[in-house]
């Protein structure tokens, strides 16, 4: 069974930073795309970035080009998100998903960004 | 960046009725690779997103036959054959075919 579980989220001023963890089970991750897709609060899904297998191509969406970096640790089976700079904006669900196409989602974690 | 629309926003419908809901997509999402990667998502109250249909009509692993899904070019379809009220939700078309990937704004189907 395919199992996403995010963590890392919570409260920040805005300016600062967090580091969102997904760490993945029940498939072959290194076989695997992993995305960040996230919903503000009543909103719409929203794609954040996608990496490839070995890390060597990342897509973002231009909102948080600069600001938000996706990385993976293959030997852990996990994806990350770390994100800078962050604004009120970026207040969300963080969902970390499986594959481009987000065929499998995680529970998702909470980022809400207030002063 | 391609805009993907979706009619109607909203859907009432009757348990065990049809529903439908169109998805436009701003662009061709025919891919250079011959494949059309237009996908439509479920969300449940209260429930992340699930995987429902991809490529326009291929139902993922576990999703009842009442779902099916057509379409081609920039315009699609999902239909629901007899609703159930386990099919209240937003249902979400997404595009993959060109970056960055973008959502529909979501069609709400709820129970009359």
């Amino acid at each position: 069974e395919v199992q996403l579980v995010e963590s890392g989220g919570g409260l920040v001023l805005p300016g600062e930073s967090l580091r969102l963890s997904c760490s993945a089970s029940g498939f072959t991750f290194t076989s695997s795309w992993m995305s960040w897709v996230r919903q503000a609060p009543g909103k719409g899904l929203e794609w954040v970035a996608s990496i490839k297998q070995d890390g060597s191509e990342k897509n973002y969406v231009d909102s948080v080009k600069g600001r938000f970096t996706i990385s993976r640790d293959n030997a852990k089976n996990s994806v990350y998100l770390q994100m800078n700079s962050l604004r009120a904006e970026d207040t969300a669900v963080y969902y970390c998903a499986k594959d481009q196409r987000c065929s499998y989602w995680g529970q998702g974690t909470r980022v809400t960004v207030s002063s | 960046d391609i805009v993907m629309t979706q009619t109607p926003l909203s859907s009432p419908v009757t348990l065990g009725q049809p529903a439908s809901i169109s998805c436009r997509s701003s662009q061709s999402l025919v891919h250079s690779d011959g494949n059309t990667y237009l996908s439509w998502l479920q969300q449940r109250p209260g429930q992340p997103p699930r995987f429902l249909i991809y490529k326009i009509s291929n139902r993922f692993s576990g999703v009842p036959d009442r779902f099916s899904g057509s379409g081609a070019g920039t315009d699609f379809t999902l239909k629901i054959s007899r609703v159930e009220g386990e099919d209240v939700g937003v249902y979400y078309c997404m595009q993959a075919t060109q970056l960055p990937f973008t959502f529909g704004p979501g069609t709400k189907v709820e129970i009359k």
